[in-house]
């Protein structure tokens, strides 16, 4: 079974610009994540989608980002513009509902903003 | 408000040594408590969890982690360090009613031959 898979896996770009981070979870997973780990800190929470809609967003810096799902699959993360705080590993994760289930992460995209 | 605490960023033990991992925890509701192992250029790979049942978790590796709830700990252990080991390790609190995982800082595990 192929696990959480994101899209670039390192990207570099000027502030100012406009990148997209893309996440495919595991297959049948509804439940999707966002998290952030800033260099030396802690990873994170920034959003949560049950399928295609926003459960919780509560964790997302700024109208700099935006998510969406589209049709409850993969997941797209843009930053537009990107600033230099927004530099760090962005980390995709989806989990099955219902219970206590385990959330599968994958390997992260390393963001340098410039 | 829930919060993860790890000592220390960097641990060193020898090979064959006991590794001992902290964290602390604070939650106002029972907490579900897990143990994340992110080896270079990998995602995070889930080593144990704690859900209310036993105190004593067995994770995968060798690893286990027992929930005190008097010290609000979850400290992660292994008796014999291997060198594959050497990785970084996150602790992470969920709360009830809640989907969205609190971690720690991490603490970076190496591993001396």
């Amino acid at each position: 079974e192929a696990g959480v898979t994101q899209f670039p896996s390192h990207s570099v770009i000027e502030k100012g610009q406009t990148v997209t981070l893309r996440c495919d979870p595991i297959s049948g997973h509804d439940n999707l994540y966002w998290y952030r780990r800033v260099m030396g800190k802690e990873i994170k929470f920034l959003l949560h989608f049950v399928k295609e809609s926003k459960q919780d967003e509560s964790g997302m810096p700024n109208n700099r980002f935006l998510a969406e799902r589209t049709g409850g699959t993969y997941s797209t993360l843009k930053v537009q513009p990107a600033e230099l705080e927004d530099s760090g590993v962005y980390f995709c994760a989806s989990s099955l509902s219902g219970g206590i289930e385990t959330q599968y992460f994958g390997p992260g995209t390393r963001l340098l903003v410039l | 408000a829930q919060s993860v605490t790890q000592l220390g960023s960097h641990v060193s033990v020898s090979e064959g040594a006991l590794v001992l991992l902290r964290c602390n925890y604070s939650s106002s509701v029972p907490p579900y408590l897990f143990w994340y192992v992110q080896y270079p250029n990998q995602g995070l790979q889930l080593l144990l969890k704690y859900t209310s049942a036993a105190t004593l978790v067995k994770g995968i590796n060798g690893f286990e982690a027992e929930f005190k709830k008097s010290e609000t700990s979850f400290h992660l252990t292994k008796p014999s360090a291997h060198m594959s080991d050497a990785a970084e390790y996150f602790c992470a609190v969920r709360g009830s009613g809640t989907y969205k995982y609190i971690f720690g800082t991490g603490t970076r595990l190496k591993v001396l031959a």
